[in-house]
């Protein structure tokens, strides 16, 4: 069964960097795309963006300019990098397989702060 | 682009059924058949529990159902219990290859 494990830094200053990675276990990448999804604290759901086996990505329009995601098919781990962070920023991250059709499994989450 | 639209609550008792409502254009809901629905327990990672609009994963219960027509899905869930007590958000495919969220529906069991 394959099951995602996600680390990355909790606390960051306005402006950095937010930086996550998201570990596959159990599965290899082939064949899915492989998301990162966040939730504002007491707030819905967000996707964020997606890469797949061959490198191909889709991200959310409106944080596209700011979003890379990236894959290292060596350690079966995907990442998320998100520049000049705000509390705008302030959210649990998610990653998760995704198909056309669904988003399953997900990581276990990691809140990330910004605050200065 | 615009997140789905769904109730921002609904509340049922235990055994009755209630149906939550998702609605989106003919770009997402309207144009495919990929809306997914997720289930979000308190401090938890949400769950699929309905995609294809309405095939059920294995091991999520039969009383959970989806169904579409036209720009809106609904998810109802039947012989409403405890357990169910819970977030609930609906997502789609979109047609410039990307996914929406809804902005999610607090479920209460009186």
């Amino acid at each position: 069964q394959v099951q995602l494990q996600q680390w990355g830094a909790g606390l960051l200053k306005p402006s950095e960097t937010l930086s996550l990675t998201c570990t596959v276990y159990g599965g290899s990448l082939n064949g899915y795309y492989w998301s990162w999804i966040r939730q504002p604290p007491g707030k819905g759901l967000e996707w964020i963006g997606e890469i797949n086996h061959t490198g191909r990505t889709n991200y959310n329009p409106s944080l596209k300019s700011r979003v890379t995601i990236s894959l290292d098919t060596s350690k079966n781990q995907f990442s998320l990098n998100l520049s000049s962070v705000t509390a705008a920023d302030t959210a649990i991250y998610y990653c998760a397989r995704a198909t056309i059709k669904r988003a399953d499994p997900w990581g276990q989450g990691t809140l990330v702060t910004v605050s200065s | 682009q615009s997140a789905l639209t769904q109730p921002a609550s609904v509340s049922g008792s235990p055994g009755q059924s209630i149906t939550i409502s998702c609605t989106g254009t003919s770009s997402d809901i309207g144009g495919y058949d990929y809306v997914s629905w997720y289930q979000q327990h308190p401090g938890k990672a949400p769950k699929l529990i309905i995609y294809d609009v309405s095939t059920r994963p294995s091991g999520v219960s039969d009383r959970f159902s989806g169904s579409k027509s036209g720009n809106t899905a609904s998810l109802t869930i039947s012989g409403l219990q405890a357990e169910d007590e819970a977030d609930y958000y609906c997502s789609s495919y979109t047609r410039t290859n990307t996914r929406l969220f809804g902005g999610g529906t607090k479920l209460t069991v009186l």
